[in-house]
């Protein structure tokens, strides 16, 4: 079965670029890597979607090795309104099933 | 219109009691999803509907019975439920719902349910 693994907890400053990898075994083979950001008591937000090499839209990066099993979301220039939960989901070849990641909580300080 | 309506937004119930959450989309989306969340945790899939039928079940007790009247539209009704079910259950939608594929999901904000 897949299973996603990110670190629990980040911090960083305002203006500083952050990347959070989040690791993915099995995933299915056209499945894309989608995050989502979610702030307390919202639900998660769309931020940024791949399936191979690097994608940018206004608001992230997303890096995907040749192997896919990891992907990094690459932020740059966060501010505090970027303090939230970061999740990453896949698909899982094996069982159908979507995978979310336990979620990255992110502090940007000032 | 890119958004997901969940109504109400915050719901108290005795495990007695007999209510529905609500959630609409104007999408066009023909995949639309329930899940749980609790407190520091990643959403718990519940269900799933693909074209109005109801494609995946997540072995979720039968106390939660999901029902989808049209396409825009997606109802939990919720009976004798247990204090354990205190949640944010969170509905979205997205296009298509290929197996195994995740597709754009967009997530409405969600109803706060405490059971007493």
């Amino acid at each position: 079965l897949a299973k996603t693994t990110q670190p629990i907890s980040m911090d960083s400053y305002e203006g500083q670029e952050v990347n959070i990898t989040c690791s993915h075994n099995n995933i299915a083979t056209n499945d894309y890597i989608t995050w989502y950001q979610q702030f307390p008591s919202q639900g998660p937000r769309f931020i940024i979607q791949g399936y191979k090499t690097k994608v940018t839209n206004e608001v992230a990066s997303l890096f995907i090795p040749a192997d896919r099993k990891s992907s990094t979301l690459s932020l740059p220039r966060v501010s505090l309104s970027d303090t939230a939960v970061y999740y990453c989901l896949v698909g899982d070849d094996s069982n159908y099933q979507l995978i979310w990641g336990a979620g990255t909580k992110l502090i940007i300080k000032p | 219109d890119t958004e997901v309506t969940q109504t109400p937004k915050h719901l108290v119930m005795g495990m007695t009691n007999k209510k529905s959450l609500k959630c609409e989309q104007h999408m066009g989306h023909r995949a639309m999803y329930w899940y749980k969340q609790k407190a520091k945790k990643p959403p718990e899939l519940m269900f799933v509907y693909s074209y109005e039928k109801l494609s995946i079940n997540e072995s979720v007790p039968s106390r939660f019975s999901p029902e989808c009247p049209n396409s825009s539209l997606l109802n939990l009704h919720l009976h004798a439920l247990q204090p354990e079910d205190s949640a944010l259950y969170l509905c979205a939608s997205s296009q298509v719902r290929l197996a195994g594929v995740a597709d754009t999901q967009y997530f409405g904000p969600g109803t706060r349910l405490t059971v007493l």
